[in-house]
């Protein structure tokens, strides 16, 4: 069984266009969190929920919209996709508690052309 | 704000060599410390961890110590193999005492074990 599945795993699309990905989580973890790895490899937060409420917006322009219908899953949309968008996008979740550990999907390579 | 600095790569080194990642940390009190690998093409899959100072995390064969003096969190392995070619990162939670803020991550270190 997959604890954290995010679709899909490879993204190509034009500039302007609208993309979605989802993540689920089966692990019963009461937080989730979208993170962006750039080319070089160096991961940044940009989203966190914790019980389908948005906790951390990280400085991310407004056409990214993150959706939590329930805990289980984080749904990230992007509007008017940008070139400099292309990156993978890494879905993850916890259970708060001080200091637990964070589970990762597998990620979504998202190529903006 | 929290921060982890670990050396960056790429580090190359023979089959049976031993490896020593660095990674230091800034942080407001003693956060939990983690230690992710990533393999190529996939997620980020949690190594190890330590909960509390002069913790050692373990796992696969590698360890890591967490030195409140140094304020370090160096991994280590005795002998690597080719299948621990990876990108690792040393990471802390942003919140130190907790909470839904997610994890900080060192820049990663590349890893190359040549046979």
């Amino acid at each position: 069984d997959t604890a954290v599945s995010q679709t899909p795993k490879y993204l190509v699309t034009q500039m302007g266009n609208d993309k979605s990905i989802k993540c689920e989580q089966n692990l019963g973890h009461d937080t989730m969190y979208w993170y962006k790895q750039d080319s070089k490899k160096f991961l940044k937060i940009m989203f966190s929920y914790n019980n389908k409420e948005l906790i951390i917006n990280e400085t991310v322009p407004n056409r990214f919209s993150p959706k939590s219908p329930d805990k289980a899953h984080l749904n990230l949309h992007i509007n008017s996709l940008e070139l400099g968008d292309s990156a993978v996008y890494f879905c993850a979740s916890s259970q708060t508690s001080g200091g637990t550990e964070a589970f990762f999907g597998q990620g979504t390579r998202l190529t903006v052309v | 704000g929290d921060s982890v600095t670990q050396m960056e790569g790429p580090v190359t080194l023979s089959e049976e060599a031993f490896l020593t990642i660095n990674c230091t940390y800034t942080a407001t009190g003693y956060p939990s410390l983690f230690w992710y690998v990533q393999y190529p093409g996939e997620g980020l899959q949690l190594l190890l961890k330590a909960t509390k100072a002069d913790d050692k995390g373990s796992n696969k064969g590698f360890e890591a110590t967490y030195r409140k003096e140094t304020t370090s969190f160096h991994l280590e392995k005795g002998s690597v193999q080719v299948s621990d070619s990876a990108v690792y990162f040393c990471a802390l939670p942003r919140d130190s005492g907790g909470g839904a803020d997610g994890l900080t991550f060192g820049k990663g270190t590349h890893l190359i074990i040549q046979p």
